[in-house]
């Protein structure tokens, strides 16, 4: 079946270092991937898509690569701060219906 | 200008009861979706509407959830006979296209007693 996977133990970061999260898939064909930011009691916010093509992708302190072979995602906040503290959520697009599959989310925490 | 917007944003209701949540989304948004989530749980896909397409409701969960849009707008998602594990947050989204960026609202915590 397929299937997304997002580490569900919280990760804790010291403040300035970078965040790593993973998002692994099995089963599918994605067209692309997306990460989102998730606070308490609101929607997910959208911060970068990656296609299948692409291996690497920028915005600012964020970084997100794509591994088809591996089937995963890295997504990389660099010199993080405790505002970064929020739930990421990986959501996959497939080529068949481009209707995305969402992970269940990782807790990130940075600590000052 | 305004984001997407949902009403109301908590309800509470009785078990047995039907419920109306809903969603306006970006103006000019085509693509609307409806997902529900649980606590510590990912977005589970409920139904999804594209122009004037008829829409994808393969994730309704059974045929007490229903929605409808008016006008390629304003949505309307309806829960009847409402149970106690309908009880998450229903989180509606808008896109431009159904290959963009979704938008998402805050969301609507419904809790059956």
């Amino acid at each position: 079946s397929q299937k997304i996977e997002q580490n569900s133990e919280a990760l804790n970061i010291q403040e300035g270092k970078t965040a790593t999260l993973t998002c692994n898939y099995t089963n599918y064909s994605p067209a692309y991937l997306q990460w989102y930011r998730q606070d308490p009691g609101r929607g997910p916010v959208f911060l970068l898509l990656i296609r299948e093509n692409e291996k690497e992708k920028r915005k600012e302190r964020l970084k997100v690569t794509f591994d088809t072979t591996l089937k995963q995602s890295l997504f990389h906040i660099t010199a993080s701060q405790p505002a970064d503290s929020a739930t990421y959520l990986c959501a996959l697009a497939s080529r068949s219906n481009y209707q995305l599959i969402w992970g269940a989310g990782t807790k990130l925490i940075i600590k000052p | 200008g305004a984001g997407v917007s949902q009403s109301p944003s908590n309800k509470v209701t009785e078990k047995g009861k039907d419920v109306e949540l809903r969603c306006d989304p970006i103006s000019g948004h085509t693509a609307l979706y409806w997902y529900r989530q649980s606590l510590g749980q990912g977005l589970e896909f409920l139904i999804y509407f594209q122009g004037n397409s008829a829409p994808d409701k393969s994730g309704l969960p059974s045929d007490r959830f229903s929605a409808e849009r008016t006008g390629g707008s304003v949505s309307t998602l309806t829960i009847q006979r409402t149970q106690q594990e309908d009880s998450a947050v229903y989180l509606c989204a808008s896109s431009l296209l159904d290959t963009d960026t979704q938008y998402f609202g805050p969301g609507t915590r419904l809790t059956v007693l």
